[in-house]
């Protein structure tokens, strides 16, 4: 059964200090690996797909990378606006996209 | 390109009433997909359509959630006998599969069961 997991839950940075979200997945058939950006009320924002092992990608302060189990979401000096959840999304052979429960970052001045 | 949109944005509704939702894709995007929220959960997967076919369906879709898109365009999301279980966010994306694979979301739509 396809499945993804995330990690931390919860994450509490002071603005400036980097840090990594993990994203662990499970899935026949990777068509895809998402990521979005969720402010409470309002739907999920696009920010990057990744299609196979070894790909990267770069937005602002935002660096996705995948391997065969996992993904990162690198995030490079924080401000306080990059504050939301952050969700990890694969697509395989089933055509369902699968969401973890999300990472909550909050990031503190 | 104004995006995928969605209506109502909040909904509340008693217990045993019926509602309907609508959402509108991008258009050209040949995929429409439903999905449910709840809090401080991800999104889980409902059922969706190529063009105006209905493709899947998940488990979680009882007999009492009913989907539709006629002529493959905007589509309707209804739930008649609503129960308190039933609140969530209800959210809709579409994507153009011909083109990637992305799908891309609406603002969701907020339902409150009392």
């Amino acid at each position: 059964e396809d499945q993804v997991t995330q990690s931390p839950e919860a994450l509490r940075l002071q603005e400036g200090e980097s840090s990594s979200l993990n994203c662990s997945y499970t899935v026949s058939g990777l068509r895809g690996l998402f990521w979005y950006r969720q402010d409470p009320g309002k739907g999920p924002e696009f920010l990057f797909t990744l299609y196979s092992a070894g790909e990267e990608k770069e937005k602002e302060r935002l660096k996705a990378t995948l391997t065969k189990k996992e993904s990162f979401l690198h995030i490079t000096a924080p401000k306080p606006e990059d504050s939301a959840t952050y969700l990890c999304a694969s697509l395989g052979n089933t055509g369902k996209l699968i969401f973890g429960q999300g990472t909550t970052l909050q990031v503190k001045p | 390109d104004t995006g995928v949109s969605q209506d109502p944005r909040h909904k509340i509704t008693k217990r045993g009433q019926n509602v309907t939702f609508r959402c509108d894709p991008i258009s050209e995007h040949n995929r429409l997909y439903w999905y449910r929220q709840t809090l401080g959960q991800g999104p889980e997967f409902l059922t969706y359509f190529q063009n105006e076919a209905q493709l899947e369906k998940s488990r979680l879709l009882s007999d009492r959630f009913s989907a539709e898109r006629p002529k493959g365009s905007f589509s309707t999301l209804e739930i008649q006998r609503t129960e308190q279980g039933d609140s969530a966010m209800y959210l809709c994306a579409s994507s153009n599969r011909d083109r990637e694979e992305t799908q891309y979301f609406g603002p969701g739509t907020r339902l409150l069961v009392l």
